[in-house]
């Protein structure tokens, strides 16, 4: 039971090129969830995902698309890469808020991503 | 829109005292409020849950307050050892779960 993966680990981009970065849960979690990490800031969710072929925006959404094509991955891209998106981030999934007597979030190790 | 504040400075203690952290939050009423532990290069860990009906939570070293008219909730570590040495992070159920920007602790041997 590998819980969440992310792949990449790091990654360093230059202005303009794209990427996407694969989250993979093996819990049959519903939910998924993309946050980035910076300094001072905490956590801030970018997208979520309440199931399979869903997507919604979170805090921070513009500039980064998702897709949850299967239940177990959940992928974030960038189109356009800028400076401001270097960050930390991480990946998350849950059971259905309330269900399974647990509210917990399981987090991947997060990706490093560098815009140069 | 919420707010959430955790100790800005980070928490240097003697192993063996109790570490007590504090997370206070604006705009909101939230039903619960969680807690995570974070070490460097990992993801969070989720720790523990207390809910709005609870005054106190606890889980072996650990002890959780919620109190809901001064909104704030605060996280001891009791006995503290060098392996408790992490970033902490308090998180509330708003646009799914928004966290606070953690606090660090070092523990001293």
């Amino acid at each position: 039971n590998a819980g969440v993966t992310q792949t990449p680990k790091f990654r360093v981009l230059k202005t303009g090129q794209s990427m996407t970065l694969l989250c993979a849960q093996d819990m049959n979690h519903e939910y998924m969830y993309w946050y980035r990490q910076d300094p001072g800031m905490g956590l801030r969710l970018i997208h979520y995902s309440v199931g399979e072929g869903t997507t919604a925006k979170g805090e921070v959404p513009d500039g980064y698309n998702v897709s949850r094509l299967k239940k177990q991955n959940f992928l974030l891209g960038l189109e356009s890469a800028a400076p401001s998106q270097t960050s930390v981030y991480f990946c998350a999934s849950s059971w259905i808020l309330g269900t399974h007597q647990t509210y917990e979030q399981y987090f991947g190790p997060g990706t490093r991503l560098t815009v140069t | 829109s919420q707010k959430i504040e955790q100790n800005s400075e980070a928490l240097n203690i003697q192993e063996g005292k109790t570490a007590t952290l504090t997370c206070n939050y604006t705009n909101y009423s939230p039903a619960y409020l969680q807690w995570y532990r974070q070490d460097p290069g990992r993801g969070p860990v989720f720790l523990l849950l207390i809910r709005e009906n609870e005054k106190e939570k606890r889980k072996e070293r650990l002890k959780v307050t919620f109190d809901t008219t001064l909104k704030q909730s605060l996280f001891h570590i009791t006995a503290s050892q060098p392996a408790d040495s992490a970033t902490y992070l308090c998180a509330l159920p708003e646009n799914k779960l928004s966290f606070g920007a953690g606090t660090t602790v070092t523990v001293r041997a």
